[in-house]
């Protein structure tokens, strides 16, 4: 059996703040997605990493897979209230099987 | 596009009783899945299919069944209802089945069972 741990759990700051979430586990993964979800809504993908040591930017957000493939981290710059919502890690272990971590819940006050 | 359409959004079954959540995807995608989220748990698979036709377990299928006749559609059925399955229940849809492909995801079916 896989652990993936996501932290921290829950995560309450203020507008501009910066912040880093985290996804880890003991496996190495061919792949790792981040997703956001919002409340009532369904998971939307953030974005895929591939490479070991890869890191990849969307506006505010820095995603940054392990060297080793094991873990992952998001890094959001000036946090607004938009980027309010649950962050699902979910790693690949090859295939088309993906598993997904308990999340991180963010809330940002204006 | 609709996208994944969910139906219905909200439901409460006694136990015992049996229902069919219903998953359609208009992008012509040959992976269809089904998820549950329990509150404070990430999703965990239930059934997947490669394509129309084709069906197999996930990580929880206890308790449920599927069926891929349409490539569109990928409905769950649940037979016996318990309390145990009370969650949210997610269907998604990818193109392919590669590591990197999108899962797109409809907008949950919330399921009580009382």
């Amino acid at each position: 059996t896989q652990l993936l741990e996501q932290s921290p759990q829950f995560l309450s700051i203020q507008e501009g703040e910066n912040l880093t979430v985290y996804c880890n586990s003991s496996s190495v993964f061919s792949s790792l997605q981040w997703y956001r979800q919002e409340p009532g809504e369904g998971p939307v993908l953030l974005v895929t990493v591939v490479t070991g040591g890869e890191v990849k930017k969307l506006k505010r957000l820095t995603f940054q897979f392990g060297d080793a493939r094991k873990d992952s981290s998001l890094h959001i710059t000036a946090a607004q209230p938009g980027d309010t919502g649950l962050y699902l890690c979910a790693p690949n272990t090859g295939g088309f099987k993906t598993i997904f971590g308990a999340g991180t819940r963010l809330f940002v006050k204006a | 596009n609709a996208g994944v359409t969910q139906t219905p959004k909200f439901r409460i079954l006694k136990i015992g009783q049996s229902m069919t959540l219903q998953c359609t995807q208009d992008m012509n995608h040959n992976y269809m899945y089904w998820y549950r989220q329990d509150p404070g748990m990430g999703l965990k698979l239930i059934y997947y299919s490669v394509g129309a036709g084709i069906t197999d377990k996930g990580e929880v299928p206890n308790g449920y069944n599927v069926s891929r006749s349409t490539t569109e559609d990928f409905p769950l059925r649940l037979e016996l209802a318990a309390p145990s399955q009370t969650s949210v229940y997610f269907c998604a849809s990818s193109y392919g089945g590669s590591n990197s492909d999108t899962q797109y995801f409809g907008p949950g079916t919330r399921l009580t069972v009382l």
